[in-house]
C-alpha cells in the first residue's frame, strides 16, 4: 500500500529536550516536505526537499532541522523544543511540488 | 502581499443542500491551484487541482471547482452535501514562477453538516 508514515503519532516532551519525528514514504517520490498545522493558520510549510541531499526552508523554519540522506526518509529534528512549537505536524511526499501531495497521518506534539 | 484567502472560517449546511467554499489568491500569474480535505483526525487528501485548460474541474467525492481568472478565485462546489462531507477544507497554491517550490495553504474552512 502506498503510504507516508510518521512516528511517533503523539509526543509530550519538555522544553529543551531534543526530539526527532520520522517520516518515510514508499512511493519513490522525489519531493518531501514538513508542515505544521495551527488553528486559524492552516498548514504552513517548515522545510521541503526536492530530492536527496537538497533541502530548503519553507515559511516557518526557525527552530527546526531536517535531513534527506535517503529518498524515502525525511526526519524533522527539534534541537531545543519550545512551547511555541506545540502543534500538529504533517509530512508529505509527491513527485514534484506541483503534483498531488500525499500526507502522513500527523504527529501531535506538546512541549511543556 | 502574496497570499491565499479563504474568507469563511466556518460554514454550516443542511444535508442535501448545495455548497460553495470560497478561495481567493493574490499572485501575479495564475498559480497551480488545489483543494484538499481533512476529515476529523485524519491527514489531508486531494480533492482536485487546476493547472490550465478547462476552468471547471471535476474532483473526487462529487466535488467540482471553477477557476475565474478575473476574480483570482478558485471556489469549490458540491450540488448536494452528505453528512460525511463534514471536514475541514483547504485551498492551496504553488505560485507559477521559475524555481518556486513551496505549497502555500489557506487557513481552511470548517464545514458542519446538519441532518
Amino acid at each position: 500500500e502506498a503510504q507516508v508514515t510518521q512516528n511517533p503519532r503523539y509526543l509530550i516532551t519538555v522544553t529543551g529536550k531534543k526530539l526527532t519525528v520520522t517520516c518515510s514514504q514508499n512511493m519513490n517520490h522525489e519531493y518531501m516536505s514538513w508542515y505544521r498545522q495551527d488553528p486559524g493558520l492552516g498548514l504552513r510549510q517548515i522545510y521541503y526537499s526536492m530530492n536527496v541531499e537538497v533541502t530548503d526552508k519553507g515559511d516557518v523554519p526557525e527552530g527546526y532541522k531536517v535531513s534527506r540522506k535517503e529518498k524515502r526518509n525525511f526526519p524533522l529534528i527539534l534541537e531545543s523544543p519550545s512551547p511555541n512549537q506545540t502543534s500538529l505536524y504533517f509530512c508529505a511526499s509527491s513527485w514534484t511540488v506541483r503534483e498531488t501531495q500525499y500526507f502522513g497521518p500527523g504527529t501531535r506534539l506538546l512541549v511543556l | 502581499a502574496q497570499s491565499v484567502t479563504q474568507p469563511d472560517i466556518h460554514i454550516t449546511v443542511s444535508e442535501g443542500a448545495s455548497l460553495e467554499l470560497r478561495c481567493n489568491y493574490s499572485y501575479g500569474a495564475t498559480p497551480y491551484l488545489f483543494w484538499y480535505v481533512q476529515s476529523p483526525g485524519q491527514g489531508l487528501q486531494l480533492l482536485l487541482k487546476y493547472f490550465s485548460g478547462d476552468t471547471l474541474v471535476q474532483g473526487i467525492k462529487g466535488f467540482e471547482a471553477e477557476f475565474k481568472r478575473s476574480q483570482s478565485s478558485f471556489n469549490l462546489r458540491k450540488p448536494s452535501v452528505h453528512w460525511s462531507d463534514a471536514a475541514e477544507y483547504f485551498c492551496a497554491v504553488v505560485p507559477f514562477s521559475g524555481g518556486y517550490n513551496k505549497l502555500i495553504f489557506g487557513a481552511g474552512t470548517r464545514l458542519a453538516v446538519h441532518p
